[in-house]
């Protein structure tokens, strides 16, 4: 199975700080990756598609990015509504794996 | 609106059985892949099995093969799992989604399953 090693897998920021999480795969990979955000006791919301596709509704704040095995997701100015953990996914193989997640928390 | 909701999730001994359904709404469940995706109490998410739109296609992660049978009705917009054998490791939220281009769009809001003497 393909691992998804997320890093940092938490840390504290503030209103307005740009913030940049990175998702690196054990092989090579297409763009067959998204990232979903999920705040406590809800269930995922998917952010971002083939590593570079903001989904509906989701503000431009949100990016992705892929550089060979390691997929970024950056959010431009953080919002107050964007503390949350995110989670990279692939969906390039079976089985499909998530990364471990990361928190980010208001410092 | 599309609609996924859970049900089925509950209190099972380990190596009992429980059934999982998702009902489907708000779009044409036919034409969809689906999919369980479950998450461990204050743990991450887990991709647990997919379907093709007509069921004839099945994928499973491993650690649940040959236990747990994802099924659909589309006459009924229904998703379901079968889960046999269960044991602690399988307590969990379970998800249901809706796939588009392998990504998961739409979420149900999950049943929680726990497997405990």
């Amino acid at each position: 199975a393909i691992r998804l090693t997320q890093s940092p897998t938490s840390f504290s920021a503030s209103v307005g700080d740009r913030v940049t999480i990175t998702c690196r795969a054990s092989q090579v990979l297409t763009n067959n990756v998204a990232w979903y955000q999920q705040k406590p006791g809800k269930a995922p919301k998917l952010l971002i598609y083939t590593a570079s596709t903001l989904n509906t509704g989701v503000p431009s704040r949100f990016s992705g990015s892929a550089s060979g095995t390691d997929f970024t997701l950056t959010i431009s100015s953080l919002q107050s509504e964007d503390f949350a953990t995110y989670y990279c996914q692939q969906y390039n193989t079976y089985p499909r794996t998530f990364g471990q997640g990361t928190k980010v928390e208001v410092k | 609106e599309v609609q996924l909701v859970e049900s089925g999730g509950g209190l099972v001994q380990p190596g009992g059985s429980l059934r999982l359904s998702c009902a489907a709404s708000g779009f044409t469940f036919s034409s969809y892949w689906m999919s369980w995706v479950r998450q461990s109490p204050g743990r991450g998410l887990e991709w647990v099995a997919n379907i093709n739109r007509d069921g004839r296609e099945k994928y499973y992660v491993d650690s649940v093969e040959g236990r747990f049978t994802i099924s659909r009705d589309n006459a009924k917009n229904s998703l379901s799992l079968q889960m046999n054998s269960l044991g602690v490791e399988d307590t969990a939220i379970y998800y249901c989604a809706r796939d588009t281009v392998g990504a998961s769009y739409y979420w149900g809001q999950g049943t929680l399953v726990t497997v405990s003497s």
